[in-house]
Parts: C-alpha cells; structure tokens; sequence
C-alpha cells in the first residue's frame, strides 16, 4: 500500500464548477498535510497547507482533513481553465521535516 | 522567486559516465532535498541534508550519492549514470511554514 494516495484521473469538470480532489494516507502520525500545484514542465508550486481536522479556506480553495479517517481533499470553487494541473498532496509525518507525495490528480477544466 | 537555482536545466549523457546535478539556495535553508518524478511515482525522495555534512538517504537512494560542503550548495552525484535514472530531478528546501520550496528541476536522459 502506498504511503499516499490519489486517483490519477483526468479529472475534468466544467468550468465555474466545484472541484473535489482526494487523498488518503497510511501514516496515523501524520502532523501536516500539503496541496502542491504543478503545471506541465514546471516545478510544484504549494497552494495550502492544513494541520488540524476541518476546513481551511483561501480564496477560491478550502482545504478538508479528516485525522480520523486519514483523508484530506482540495475543493476549488469556481474553476477557471487556468485551474488545470496536476494537484500534489503531501504528508510531513514529522520525520526530518521530509514530506511524501502522492502520485498526482490530472485537472482539467473545460470551457 | 529565485530561492533556489538548479544547474544545470537540460542534460543529456550517456551511460556510465558520471553526472552532478547543483542547487544552489540564496535563503540560508538548513533543510535540503534532491526528489525525483517520474510518470507514474510522482515525487520520491533520493537523498536530503539537515545541515552542513549533514546528509541522509531517501526512499530511492541507491546509485545516487550527495554532498553539501556549504549551507547554500547540495550537490546530488550520479557516480555512473544508468537509463533508469532519466528523470527529472527538483532540489527543495524546507521554510518555517512547513512546506518544501521547489527549484525549477534539471532534466536528465541517460542514453
């Protein structure tokens, strides 16, 4: 079993809609939790960040975690084409402050 | 953002011959990692530094060797290059806010 997991997709969804991506993880001690954004031939750029259970909200993006079933999601309202990437979620499980990733959600947003 | 600068971008080598790939941080980082991506495994750690001499192996560290003489430079050594290790490879750095910042990657194809 991986460490982290994520459905590779695509994911497409229309544009203005709501995009839902999910993660699960395999480490119960898993202190923090990250969404990375790539772009295709770009380096991963860190779009949230959340520590403890519930909702955190930046603009357009709400970042869920939920320790107890070991699954965090990224919900982008509002979806732009400039949106389509794909979506990194990492975990810190607080070991040499090294994070372990996912293999990636492919989004596209269609017009 | 220029934190971190990668050398160098592009290289093609053949294989056996010995390859260094540089990253060099502007923002006096303790922290240190060399990641690897690769369609299908996303980003997997090879070797990370917690400090001057201070050097550790990843997750897929075989073949690989690093050094960091300076708290700025961390250099990541292919001793003989392999095709398996075509890839492109990020130099990281790890911020007070928990998240990894990415360099724009150096890609490697081995012939």
């Amino acid at each position: 079993q991986k460490e982290v997991e994520q459905n590779s997709g695509p994911l497409s969804v229309p544009e203005g809609a709501i995009a839902s991506l999910n993660c699960t993880y395999s480490d119960r001690g898993s202190q923090s939790f990250f969404w990375y954004r790539q772009y295709s031939g770009k380096s991963p750029e860190l779009i949230m960040f959340i520590y403890s259970n519930g909702d955190k909200e930046d603009g357009r993006f709400t970042a869920q975690l939920n320790k107890a079933s070991q699954y965090v999601s990224l919900l982008i309202r509002d979806s732009q084409p400039s949106d389509s990437a794909t979506y990194l979620c990492a975990v810190n499980t607080g070991t040499a402050s090294k994070l372990t990733f996912g293999t990636g959600t492919r989004l596209q947003v269609t017009l | 953002d220029a934190g971190i600068t990668q050398s160098p971008r592009h290289k093609v080598t053949e294989t056996g011959t010995p390859v260094t790939l540089r990253c060099h941080q502007t923002e006096n980082h303790r922290y240190m990692y060399w990641y690897r991506q690769d369609p299908g495994h996303g980003l997997r750690l090879i070797h990370y530094s917690y400090g001057v001499k201070d050097t550790d192996k990843g997750e897929v560290s075989d073949g690989y060797s690093v050094s960091r003489s300076k708290t700025e430079d961390f250099l990541l050594t292919l001793e003989s290059a392999t095709s398996s290790q075509t890839s492109v490879y990020f130099c990281a750095t790890y911020r007070n806010t928990g998240e990894l910042f990415f360099g724009e990657g150096s890609r490697l194809t081995v012939l």
